[in-house]
């Protein structure tokens, strides 16, 4: 159980183009969502929580207008990243915190590797 | 814990060997310390967490934990790796605001 995905795995845009990543939760139900970037030999670095039905909360340093964050229901969370730039390369990772399993457990996707030519 | 930190960036082992990967948490309150793994081209896969209770975790895959709250410390430990743990390493853990802090990453490569 406890098995979260996300689509596209991979994803190449233009500059200047839009990409939606999707973070599902597939046998659970998860009232948090977690969004993390990764960089190639580095740790991840939290992005943003996002709640359903409610704002998404942002870290410091990630901008929520070029990061928009959309928790629909108990199982869908989405990531668009507007107007993508070179420097928005990176390996995005979402994870899930059940509804019954307490607030400290986290699954993790498989992650999505964007690249912005 | 406030911080987390890994100090050992790339680890190199034979086949056989014990392992032993550090890290160490800045004190925060509640202590809940999570080891988690990340093979080549796969997703985060938890090992094995500590909330409370007895400071030896055991974990999947032959992995251990030992929190021992005096060091600040949650080292990660496999009496005898294989090939098959080639994979990056991750300690993380919850600050007082309840975010998942990870450290800097492991990488372990297995020699066979």
């Amino acid at each position: 159980g406890a098995v979260v995905s996300q689509h596209p795995s991979r994803v190449i845009c233009k500059s200047g183009t839009s990409v939606k990543i999707e973070c599902r939760s597939l046998d659970f139900q998860a009232t948090t969502m977690f969004w993390y970037r990764q960089f190639p030999k580095q740790s991840l670095m939290l992005m943003a929580t996002s709640n359903e039905g409610s704002k998404a909360t942002y870290e410091q340093g990630v901008e929520k207008d070029k990061f928009l964050i959309n928790h629909a229901s108990l199982t869908l969370s989405t990531l668009t990243v507007t107007s993508a730039h070179p420097e928005d390369s990176s390996f995005y990772i979402c994870s899930a915190t059940p509804r019954q399993g307490g607030f400290y457990e986290q699954y993790f996707g498989p992650g999505t590797r964007l690249t912005v030519t | 814990a406030q911080s987390v930190s890994q100090h050992n960036h790339h680890v190199i082992l034979s086949e056989a060997a014990s392992l032993e990967l550090g890290c160490n948490y800045s004190y925060g309150g509640t202590v809940n310390l999570f080891w988690y793994v990340q093979y080549p081209g796969q997703h985060l896969q938890l090992l094995l967490k500590y909330f409370s209770g007895d400071p030896l975790v055991k974990g999947i895959k032959g992995f251990e934990a030992e929190f021992i709250k005096s060091k600040f410390s949650f080292n990660l430990r496999k009496p005898s790796v294989q090939w098959s743990d080639t994979a990056e390493y991750f300690c993380a853990g919850y600050n007082q605001g309840g975010k998942l802090i990870f450290g800097q990453g492991t990488e372990l490569s297995v020699k066979p």
